[in-house]
């Protein structure tokens, strides 16, 4: 069955970096976009950025945009979101789902990034 | 930005009720909205597509309506598995997804 694990959440300081990491399985990895969803303590969910199934698109939302990487490795299943200059209104927890069609249908649990000082 | 708004954002609800949810979108969509649910813990899961398609797996005590900017969410008959959190996805906007503020059901 589809899976997704989160990890590489933590807690950082302000202005730092961090790097999450998707692991997938279950389904041919290579053939599916990936997006990174955030939902910061007590708030809605937002989009963060999306990857296609082959990496050659990237799209970021706004309040991330030029502080924040999506990547992907196929041969490792793996999708990433590298975070830089951290602040504290990133403090979310943060998921990757599946692209089906553009859109999320499978997601993971989510791992949680607090960055305070 | 497409907005948006879920309501209730809380409801009160018995095992049998009947439960319905609303996402209002601030310009039309077509049916290009999702519902989701979400456990405390727990990855959220698709429970509709297209506004109205029930994911495979999914009870028929579950269904989507709507179209345009007004979409409903409705739980025939409210199972104890059932309580949760509840949000819609709009994705007209591609890649600039937005969320409803969600819905505890509780």
């Amino acid at each position: 069955q589809v899976q997704l694990v989160e990890s590489g959440g933590g807690v950082v300081q302000p202005g730092r970096s961090l790097r999450l990491s998707c692991a997938a399985s279950g389904f041919p990895f290579s053939d599916y976009g990936m997006h990174w969803v955030r939902q910061a303590p007590g708030k809605g969910l937002e989009w963060v950025a999306v990857i296609w199934y082959d990496g050659s698109n990237k799209f970021y939302a706004d309040s991330v945009k030029g502080r924040f990487t999506i990547s992907r490795d196929n041969s490792k299943n793996t999708v990433y979101l590298e975070m830089n200059s951290l602040r504290a209104g990133d403090t979310a927890v943060y998921f990757c789902a599946r692209a089906s069609f553009n859109i999320p249908d499978f997601w993971g649990q989510g791992t949680l990034v607090i960055v305070s000082s | 930005d497409i907005q948006m708004t879920q309501s209730p954002s809380s409801l009160s609800a018995s095992v049998g009720d009947r439960v319905t949810i609303t996402c209002r979108a601030s310009q039309g969509i077509r049916n290009e909205l999702n519902w989701y649910q979400h456990k405390p813990g727990k990855a959220p899961k698709r429970l509709i597509y297209a506004a109205s398609r029930l994911e495979s797996g999914v009870p028929l005590r579950f269904s989507g309506s709507g179209s345009g900017t007004e979409f409903t969410l409705t739980i025939s008959s409210l199972q104890p598995e059932d309580f949760a959190t509840y949000f819609c996805l709009q994705h007209s906007s591609y890649p600039a997804l937005t969320f409803g503020g969600g819905t505890k059901v509780e």
